[in-house]
């Protein structure tokens, strides 16, 4: 799928370092998700997006902090990472009828935190 | 919260082999979906399928959401079909949340 543009490809930082992940769609979808998959394990859902306004947050620990601009961006800001947190960033979108719709998946950001 | 269990873990074939691989699910499921995930991370939709049978090419997916399984069939396997597949589901109480499997590894050698 490359309906879903995510940016950058590839980030390395510094564990004092700001930084952000962006995702963009233009297929109109109205909910968007971030989601955080660590090497040999499955992807696991961090935070979703509905209508611009968040209405899952799994847990997340506040040094992640995303934000949905408008309907075809979300942002994932990352403040004071932790090594731990290095792994593959992935953004998706679904369509208007939320969960009878498939998700659709960007090609990742993968973050390293040294 | 849902549990999917996907078998076998783990798959070596020789090309041109076929195969069949399992997902199992805890609870009713409103959405699934199939992926294969390359070996350079891309998530690629194989199917979205949560009940029926349907066939793209070589590959081919039943879902029996009755009886909470889903099925893929990989026919004629290439040294492409390489890496690992995922099935993902939304289960009737979450509405949004789609929940992977725990994924099946596959390697196509020569």
């Amino acid at each position: 799928d490359t309906e879903v543009t995510q940016t950058p490809k590839h980030l390395v930082m510094g564990m004092t370092n700001k930084k952000s992940l962006k995702c963009e769609q233009h297929m109109g979808h109205r909910a968007m998700y971030w989601y955080k998959q660590k090497a040999k394990k499955p992807p696991e859902l961090m935070f979703v997006y509905s209508y611009e306004k968040l209405s899952i947050n799994e847990s997340v620990p506040s040094r992640f902090s995303p934000e949905c601009p408008n309907s075809s961006l979300l942002n994932l800001h990352l403040h004071a990472l932790q090594p731990e947190d290095s792994a593959l960033y992935l953004c998706a979108s679904r369509g208007q009828g939320a969960y009878n719709s498939p998700l659709h998946f960007g090609n990742g950001t993968r973050l390293t935190v040294t | 919260g849902i549990q999917v269990e996907q078998s076998p873990p783990d798959l070596i074939l020789q090309e041109g082999a076929n195969s069949t691989l399992r997902c199992n699910f805890s609870d009713s499921v409103n959405n699934l979906q199939w992926f294969h995930q390359n070996p350079w991370g891309q998530l690629i939709n194989l199917f979205y399928i949560p009940s029926g049978t349907k066939q793209n090419g070589r590959l081919s997916a039943t879902t029996v959401a009755t009886e909470r399984y889903s099925l893929l069939y990989i026919s004629s396997s290439q040294t492409t079909d390489s890496g690992v597949y995922f099935c993902a589901v939304v289960d009737t109480g979450t509405a949004s949340k789609l929940t992977f499997g725990t994924g099946t590894r596959l390697q196509v050698t020569l």
